[in-house]
């Protein structure tokens, strides 16, 4: 298993740019989420998903949007790009559980810079 | 979730057990503790968690007070590859955890 992808590893934006990060995972997991971690800060909640066709905002959802059409994508867009959003961002999943049981598995991160 | 309070850092000597503590006065009953790390900017790594008892796992132990607000991850042994941040977080469901700032762990020769 590869577990949780994330693509690009890097990327370099102009402000005013879009792009889409894609988070994948090969072990059917039913919860995803997507973090960002500013230097030398904790991972800030951004959005998550519960399931296929579903999406929630998380902590600080602005200037972000999500999608998730297939159980095993979770995918993280920024419209229009701002220095501020430059970060690291951090995929992970969860099995659904009828335990409250919180094993997330991340990503190795995409190194995002705005300029 | 219900807030958690650790100290910035940390250092321990190689091969000594490493005891980081976590306060979470407001837990609630159905709050489960979990701890996690993060190695040198990788993703974060699970490493335990536990509601009321004591917990152990081939990585670490943790120790819950009685009244559940605060908690003590331990890691008997610790080594150089220990050195990382590692994260408490005091949540039920999903979806909704912040990770803080957490404690960086200097684990020294």
């Amino acid at each position: 298993n590869a577990g949780v992808t994330q693509t690009p590893k890097f990327r370099v934006l102009k402000t005013g740019q879009s792009m889409t990060l894609l988070c994948a995972q090969d072990m059917n997991h039913e919860y995803m989420y997507w973090y960002r971690q500013d230097p030398g800060m904790g991972l800030r909640l951004i959005h998550y998903s519960v399931g296929e066709g579903t999406t929630a905002k998380g902590e600080v959802p602005d200037g972000y949007n999500v999608s998730r059409l297939k159980k095993q994508n979770f995918l993280l867009g920024l419209e229009s790009a701002a220095p501020s959003q430059t970060s690291v961002y951090f995929c992970a999943s969860r099995k659904l559980s009828d335990r409250a049981v919180y094993e997330q598995y991340f990503g190795p991160g995409t190194r995002l810079t705005v300029t | 979730d219900a807030k958690t309070t650790q100290p910035p850092s940390m250092d321990c000597a190689e091969g000594r057990a490493a005891n980081l503590p976590c306060n979470h006065s407001t837990i609630s009953g159905n709050e489960y503790v979990y701890w996690y790390r993060q190695i040198h900017s990788q993703g974060p790594q699970y490493i335990i968690h536990g509601l009321k008892n004591n917990e152990t796992n081939e990585m670490a132990s943790l120790i819950i007070t009685e009244d559940r607000k605060s908690s003590t991850l331990i890691l008997p042994h610790a080594t150089l590859r220990d050195t990382a941040v590692y994260y408490c977080i005091a949540s039920r469901y999903a979806g909704k955890s912040t990770f803080g700032d957490g404690t960086t762990l200097t684990v020294k020769p």
